[in-house]
């Protein structure tokens, strides 16, 4: 059981160039998640989605798109780019069973420096 | 509108003393409330949560949290600090009746606290 997982790890973008991150997870979660990391923010919640085909607008939605084609996995796209998109990315997964909703699972990172 | 603060930036405590660190909230409703702890170069890991019931919720790691609604604050507590417990801990909010009980978690972090034990 690898709980969730991202790739890559880390990466380096040249402004204006495009970009996907995965996430996959195997613990049979309805719902996941995408934060940004900036230092003294905390987690900004980017995009979300509550089940296979649907996505939703977080906070900072602007620059993102995401889809989740199945289940385990959720994709994270940079279509162009820019510096300010500089982040530590997180995905995090969480069960719809009522209470247990609420506890969120996260996968150990992305970062992306864009130059 | 809801909303999380977390007062400081750095808490220093020597290894075997108590602990504390500081959490307030606003939010409409009734808050839904959590702790995670975020280890050098790793994702967030859960610690504890107060959805109803005991104000006094008991987490991972000896960790533990007063719900206070008259003070709308979430502090976290440790009886005795290990070194291993240096980390950043974020505290986070959800309001229920804004986002639904149904619906994904919107959850909404602090800026983090940076807890340094030394021995």
């Amino acid at each position: 059981n690898a709980g969730v997982t991202q790739t890559p790890k880390f990466r380096v973008l040249k402004t204006g160039q495009s970009m996907t991150l995965l996430c996959a997870q195997d613990m049979n979660h309805e719902y996941m998640y995408w934060y940004r990391q900036d230092p003294g923010m905390g987690l900004r919640l980017i995009h979300y989605s509550v089940g296979e085909g649907t996505t939703a607008k977080g906070e900072v939605p602007d620059g993102y798109n995401v889809s989740r084609l199945k289940k385990q996995n959720f994709l994270l796209g940079l279509e162009s780019a820019a510096p300010s998109q500089t982040s530590v990315y997180f995905c995090a997964s969480s069960p719809r069973t009522s209470g247990q909703q609420e506890t969120q699972y996260f996968g150990p990172g992305t970062r992306l420096l864009v130059l | 509108a809801q909303s999380v603060a977390q007062p400081e930036d750095q808490v220093n405590v020597a290894e075997g003393n108590p602990l504390t660190v500081k959490c307030t909230y606003s939010v409409s409703g009734n808050p839904y409330l959590f702790w995670y702890v975020q280890y050098p170069n790793r994702g967030l890991q859960f610690l504890l949560k107060y959805i109803t019931g005991d104000n006094l919720v008991k987490g991972s790691y000896g960790f533990e949290a007063e719900f206070n609604k008259s003070q709308t604050s979430f502090h976290l507590k440790k009886p005795s600090a290990l070194v291993s417990d240096s980390a950043l801990y974020f505290c986070a909010v959800r309001d229920p009746t804004r986002w639904g009980y149904s619906s994904a978690s919107k959850i909404i972090f602090g800026s983090g606290t940076r807890l340094s034990i030394r021995p």
